[in-house]
């Protein structure tokens, strides 16, 4: 079974305007992380945002918060004012207590859904 | 200070050709990790060697060897190349999990590689 669902493989949005990417998860441990990633046209890999399962607020970076519902199993990120340079591939992963699993501190990815931002 | 580097970003092998991918990494971080994203997907791990000295299968480990050489370094070895293996490969680090703050994994510029 997955473990981390992207259910939008692509989205438009107007630039200026938000956005919300969906991401649920499925874990039966109460402790995990989730993470957020852009991986532009170039390739790399970015670092976006950080939440832990025992975070009391929803984490926010600058123009980058998430919108995490626990009992639902749902870490939505949210992009205010979109620009251009937003337009990328965005991934969710879920890193889960390394004691759970053979890898430490491995991540779960998402297949990634595609942000695409109109002037 | 340039985080993550990974050598080299592009390389083309035939079948049964063998490399090494470069990487290293100057954050101070214990743990590194060698992904590969496959097109259209997200990354699946590799192997990952939690500390200098340790190594780990993670998903997908078979046709691949690594070595933690020393703290800084973690190199990716395919024996034998074959073309399941064409992929782009990304070496990540970060901090012992339960050892600091925060243990986000921070990603190289990636290795694009075709096994023709």
């Amino acid at each position: 079974a997955q473990k981390i669902t992207q259910t939008q493989p692509g989205m438009f949005v107007q630039e200026k305007e938000a956005v919300t990417l969906d991401c649920t998860y499925d874990t039966s441990d109460p402790s995990y992380g989730l993470f957020w990633y852009k991986q532009p046209s170039s390739g790399e890999m970015i670092f976006l945002i950080y939440q832990g399962s025992y975070d009391q607020q929803n984490a926010t970076e600058g123009r980058y918060s998430l919108n995490f519902q626990k009992a639902r199993k749902s870490a939505n990120l949210v992009i205010s004012a979109s620009q251009l340079g937003d337009s990328a591939m965005y991934f969710c992963a879920m890193r889960e207590p390394y004691a759970n699993n053979n890898a430490g501190n491995m991540l779960t990815f998402g297949g990634g859904t595609r942000l695409m931002v109109k002037p | 200070n340039a985080g993550v580097t990974q050598t080299p970003k592009f390389q083309v092998l035939k079948t049964g050709q063998s490399m090494t991918l470069q990487c290293a990494q100057d954050m101070n971080h214990n743990s590194m990790y060698w992904y590969r994203q496959d097109p259209g997907m997200g990354l699946r791990l590799i192997y990952y060697s939690a500390s200098e000295g340790t190594t780990d299968k993670g998903e997908v480990p078979n046709g691949y060897n690594v070595s933690r050489l020393n703290k800084r370094e973690f190199s990716l070895r395919l024996e034998s190349a074959a073309p399941s293996q064409t992929s782009v490969y990304f070496c990540a680090s970060s901090h012992t999990p339960g050892t600091a703050n925060t243990d986000t994994q921070y990603f190289g510029p990636g290795t694009r590689l075709t096994v023709l």
